[in-house]
Protein backbone atom coordinates (compact mmCIF):
# COMPACT_ATOMS: atom_id res chain seq x y z
CA UNK A 1 0.00 0.00 0.00
CA UNK A 2 1.06 3.35 -0.90
CA UNK A 3 2.70 5.67 2.20
CA UNK A 4 1.48 8.87 1.51
CA UNK A 5 -2.29 10.76 1.33
CA UNK A 6 -2.82 13.17 -1.38
CA UNK A 7 -6.51 14.90 -2.04
CA UNK A 8 -8.29 12.97 -5.10
CA UNK A 9 -8.58 16.23 -6.90
CA UNK A 10 -7.74 19.68 -7.15
CA UNK A 11 -8.34 23.19 -9.52
CA UNK A 12 -5.25 25.93 -10.36
CA UNK A 13 -6.58 29.30 -12.22
CA UNK A 14 -4.16 29.34 -14.95
CA UNK A 15 -1.17 31.91 -13.89
CA UNK A 16 -1.36 30.74 -10.33
CA UNK A 17 0.28 28.95 -7.82
CA UNK A 18 -0.41 25.57 -7.55
CA UNK A 19 0.15 23.86 -3.96
CA UNK A 20 -0.05 20.27 -3.56
CA UNK A 21 -0.41 18.92 -0.39
CA UNK A 22 0.90 15.12 0.75
CA UNK A 23 0.91 13.25 3.65
CA UNK A 24 3.48 10.97 4.97
CA UNK A 25 3.42 10.60 8.92
CA UNK A 26 5.24 7.24 8.80
CA UNK A 27 7.63 7.95 6.79
CA UNK A 28 11.67 6.95 8.02
CA UNK A 29 14.68 8.53 8.57
CA UNK A 30 16.24 7.49 5.28
CA UNK A 31 13.16 7.60 3.29
CA UNK A 32 13.11 10.59 0.13
CA UNK A 33 9.91 12.23 -0.92
CA UNK A 34 9.70 11.95 -4.34
CA UNK A 35 7.18 13.43 -6.47
CA UNK A 36 5.81 12.59 -10.63
CA UNK A 37 3.44 13.65 -12.73
CA UNK A 38 1.23 11.81 -15.31
CA UNK A 39 0.08 13.61 -18.27
CA UNK A 40 -2.82 11.67 -19.65
CA UNK A 41 -1.45 9.05 -22.06
CA UNK A 42 1.89 9.57 -21.25
CA UNK A 43 4.20 8.16 -19.06
CA UNK A 44 5.44 9.27 -15.82
CA UNK A 45 7.34 12.49 -15.45
CA UNK A 46 9.89 12.82 -13.09
CA UNK A 47 9.08 16.58 -11.45
CA UNK A 48 11.55 16.75 -7.86
CA UNK A 49 12.56 15.12 -4.80
CA UNK A 50 13.94 15.59 -0.91
CA UNK A 51 14.77 14.24 2.20
CA UNK A 52 14.86 17.11 4.47
CA UNK A 53 15.43 20.55 2.84
CA UNK A 54 13.29 22.19 0.79
CA UNK A 55 13.87 21.89 -2.77
CA UNK A 56 13.70 23.85 -6.08
CA UNK A 57 14.45 23.59 -9.39
CA UNK A 58 12.94 24.55 -13.04
CA UNK A 59 9.75 23.28 -12.83
CA UNK A 60 8.52 23.63 -9.39
CA UNK A 61 9.75 23.82 -5.27
CA UNK A 62 9.14 21.48 -2.16
CA UNK A 63 8.43 21.95 0.77
CA UNK A 64 9.27 19.39 3.12
CA UNK A 65 7.86 20.51 7.11
CA UNK A 66 10.20 19.97 9.77
CA UNK A 67 9.06 16.76 10.95
CA UNK A 68 8.97 15.77 7.97
CA UNK A 69 5.44 14.24 8.21
CA UNK A 70 4.00 16.19 4.98
CA UNK A 71 5.31 17.94 2.27
CA UNK A 72 3.60 20.25 -0.81
CA UNK A 73 4.89 20.52 -4.12
CA UNK A 74 4.45 24.36 -5.47
CA UNK A 75 3.45 24.94 -8.97
CA UNK A 76 4.63 28.78 -8.96
CA UNK A 77 3.18 29.50 -12.57
CA UNK A 78 0.38 27.10 -13.11
CA UNK A 79 -0.48 26.52 -17.39
CA UNK A 80 -2.53 24.41 -18.38
CA UNK A 81 -0.10 21.88 -19.94
CA UNK A 82 0.18 21.44 -16.08
CA UNK A 83 -3.32 19.15 -15.88
CA UNK A 84 -1.92 16.20 -14.74
CA UNK A 85 -2.23 13.37 -12.01
CA UNK A 86 0.07 14.35 -9.45
CA UNK A 87 2.03 11.35 -7.51
CA UNK A 88 3.42 11.87 -4.15
CA UNK A 89 5.64 8.75 -3.08
CA UNK A 90 8.07 8.18 -0.29
CA UNK A 91 11.06 6.03 -1.36
CA UNK A 92 13.90 4.54 1.10
CA UNK A 93 16.77 6.30 0.35
CA UNK A 94 19.14 7.00 -2.79
CA UNK A 95 20.14 3.23 -3.36
CA UNK A 96 20.55 1.75 -6.58
CA UNK A 97 16.90 0.57 -7.86
CA UNK A 98 14.33 0.75 -5.38
CA UNK A 99 11.12 0.71 -7.09
CA UNK A 100 8.77 3.82 -7.02
CA UNK A 101 4.79 2.36 -5.54
CA UNK A 102 2.11 5.01 -6.61
CA UNK A 103 -0.72 5.49 -5.09
CA UNK A 104 -4.00 7.60 -6.44
CA UNK A 105 -2.50 10.81 -6.42
CA UNK A 106 -3.95 14.00 -6.95
CA UNK A 107 -5.75 15.05 -10.51
CA UNK A 108 -4.56 18.91 -10.41
CA UNK A 109 -6.86 20.60 -14.01
CA UNK A 110 -6.02 24.06 -14.69
CA UNK A 111 -8.27 26.01 -16.22
CA UNK A 112 -8.14 29.70 -18.01
CA UNK B 1 19.61 10.35 -25.48
CA UNK B 2 16.34 9.86 -26.66
CA UNK B 3 15.22 8.31 -23.32
CA UNK B 4 13.35 5.08 -22.51
CA UNK B 5 12.48 3.85 -25.65
CA UNK B 6 9.51 1.35 -25.84
CA UNK B 7 8.40 -0.69 -28.71
CA UNK B 8 5.25 -1.49 -29.99
CA UNK B 9 3.25 1.76 -28.80
CA UNK B 10 0.14 0.10 -29.45
CA UNK B 11 -0.51 -4.03 -29.62
CA UNK B 12 -3.96 -5.17 -30.35
CA UNK B 13 -3.71 -9.61 -30.24
CA UNK B 14 -6.42 -12.12 -29.75
CA UNK B 15 -6.69 -14.41 -26.74
CA UNK B 16 -4.18 -17.18 -26.61
CA UNK B 17 -1.48 -15.05 -29.07
CA UNK B 18 1.93 -14.65 -27.09
CA UNK B 19 2.71 -10.73 -27.32
CA UNK B 20 6.22 -9.26 -25.84
CA UNK B 21 6.73 -5.86 -25.11
CA UNK B 22 10.12 -4.40 -25.71
CA UNK B 23 12.42 -1.89 -24.03
CA UNK B 24 15.43 0.17 -24.36
CA UNK B 25 17.07 1.41 -21.39
CA UNK B 26 18.59 5.04 -20.88
CA UNK B 27 22.89 4.29 -21.69
CA UNK B 28 24.55 3.72 -18.25
CA UNK B 29 21.17 2.93 -16.38
CA UNK B 30 21.68 -0.24 -14.44
CA UNK B 31 17.91 -0.78 -13.05
CA UNK B 32 14.73 -1.49 -15.26
CA UNK B 33 11.33 -1.68 -14.28
CA UNK B 34 8.10 -2.66 -15.53
CA UNK B 35 4.83 -1.29 -14.44
CA UNK B 36 1.22 -1.82 -15.70
CA UNK B 37 -1.27 0.61 -15.88
CA UNK B 38 -5.04 0.04 -15.77
CA UNK B 39 -8.10 1.92 -14.89
CA UNK B 40 -9.21 -0.40 -11.65
CA UNK B 41 -5.79 -0.50 -10.21
CA UNK B 42 -3.69 2.17 -11.05
CA UNK B 43 0.29 2.08 -11.51
CA UNK B 44 1.52 -1.44 -10.16
CA UNK B 45 5.09 -2.41 -10.61
CA UNK B 46 5.62 -6.06 -11.90
CA UNK B 47 9.07 -6.98 -11.74
CA UNK B 48 12.80 -4.92 -11.24
CA UNK B 49 16.06 -5.77 -12.31
CA UNK B 50 19.44 -4.49 -11.04
CA UNK B 51 22.34 -5.24 -12.96
CA UNK B 52 20.25 -7.11 -15.23
CA UNK B 53 19.76 -9.94 -12.25
CA UNK B 54 15.62 -9.97 -11.27
CA UNK B 55 14.84 -8.20 -7.65
CA UNK B 56 11.70 -8.19 -6.52
CA UNK B 57 8.91 -10.36 -9.33
CA UNK B 58 5.98 -10.14 -6.93
CA UNK B 59 4.15 -8.47 -8.44
CA UNK B 60 3.98 -10.58 -11.66
CA UNK B 61 0.47 -11.21 -12.33
CA UNK B 62 0.75 -15.29 -12.93
CA UNK B 63 3.48 -17.85 -14.59
CA UNK B 64 2.11 -16.49 -17.82
CA UNK B 65 4.03 -13.21 -17.26
CA UNK B 66 7.72 -13.38 -17.67
CA UNK B 67 10.37 -10.74 -17.84
CA UNK B 68 13.91 -11.07 -19.14
CA UNK B 69 17.10 -8.81 -19.79
CA UNK B 70 18.95 -10.53 -22.35
CA UNK B 71 21.60 -7.41 -22.03
CA UNK B 72 22.57 -4.98 -19.66
CA UNK B 73 20.70 -2.70 -22.27
CA UNK B 74 17.35 -4.03 -23.24
CA UNK B 75 14.65 -6.00 -21.62
CA UNK B 76 11.43 -7.98 -22.95
CA UNK B 77 8.45 -8.38 -20.90
CA UNK B 78 6.18 -11.74 -22.19
CA UNK B 79 2.77 -12.65 -21.85
CA UNK B 80 1.91 -16.44 -22.96
CA UNK B 81 -0.80 -17.19 -23.66
CA UNK B 82 -2.87 -13.73 -23.54
CA UNK B 83 -5.92 -13.20 -21.79
CA UNK B 84 -8.54 -10.69 -22.15
CA UNK B 85 -7.79 -9.02 -18.62
CA UNK B 86 -3.82 -8.72 -19.60
CA UNK B 87 -5.14 -5.22 -21.60
CA UNK B 88 -3.19 -2.18 -20.36
CA UNK B 89 -1.11 0.42 -20.57
CA UNK B 90 2.56 -1.12 -19.81
CA UNK B 91 5.62 0.95 -19.08
CA UNK B 92 9.03 0.23 -18.21
CA UNK B 93 11.30 2.90 -16.44
CA UNK B 94 15.29 2.94 -16.06
CA UNK B 95 17.52 4.33 -13.17
CA UNK B 96 20.90 4.89 -12.53
CA UNK B 97 23.77 7.16 -11.33
CA UNK B 98 23.89 8.91 -8.13
CA UNK B 99 20.18 10.50 -7.66
CA UNK B 100 18.82 7.31 -8.80
CA UNK B 101 15.60 9.23 -10.46
CA UNK B 102 13.66 6.50 -12.34
CA UNK B 103 13.16 7.82 -16.29
CA UNK B 104 9.91 6.22 -17.90
CA UNK B 105 8.94 5.58 -21.61
CA UNK B 106 5.97 6.38 -23.32
CA UNK B 107 4.31 3.02 -22.44
CA UNK B 108 2.82 0.34 -24.54
CA UNK B 109 -1.02 0.28 -24.84
CA UNK B 110 -2.15 -3.47 -25.08
CA UNK B 111 -5.65 -4.76 -25.98
CA UNK B 112 -6.00 -8.09 -25.90
CA UNK B 113 -9.67 -9.29 -28.12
Amino acid sequence: DAKTTQPPSMDCAEGRAANLPCNHSTISGNEYVYWYRQIHSQGPQYIIHGLKNNETNEMASLIITEDRKSSTLILPHATLRDTAVYYCIVRAGNQAGTALIFGKGTTLSVSS
Amino acid sequence: DAGVIQSPRHEVTEMGQEVTLRCKLISGHNSLFWYRQTMMRGLELLIYFNNNVPIDDSGMPEDRFSAKMPNASFSTLKIQPSEPRDSAVYFCASSGGTKNIQYFGAGTRLSVL
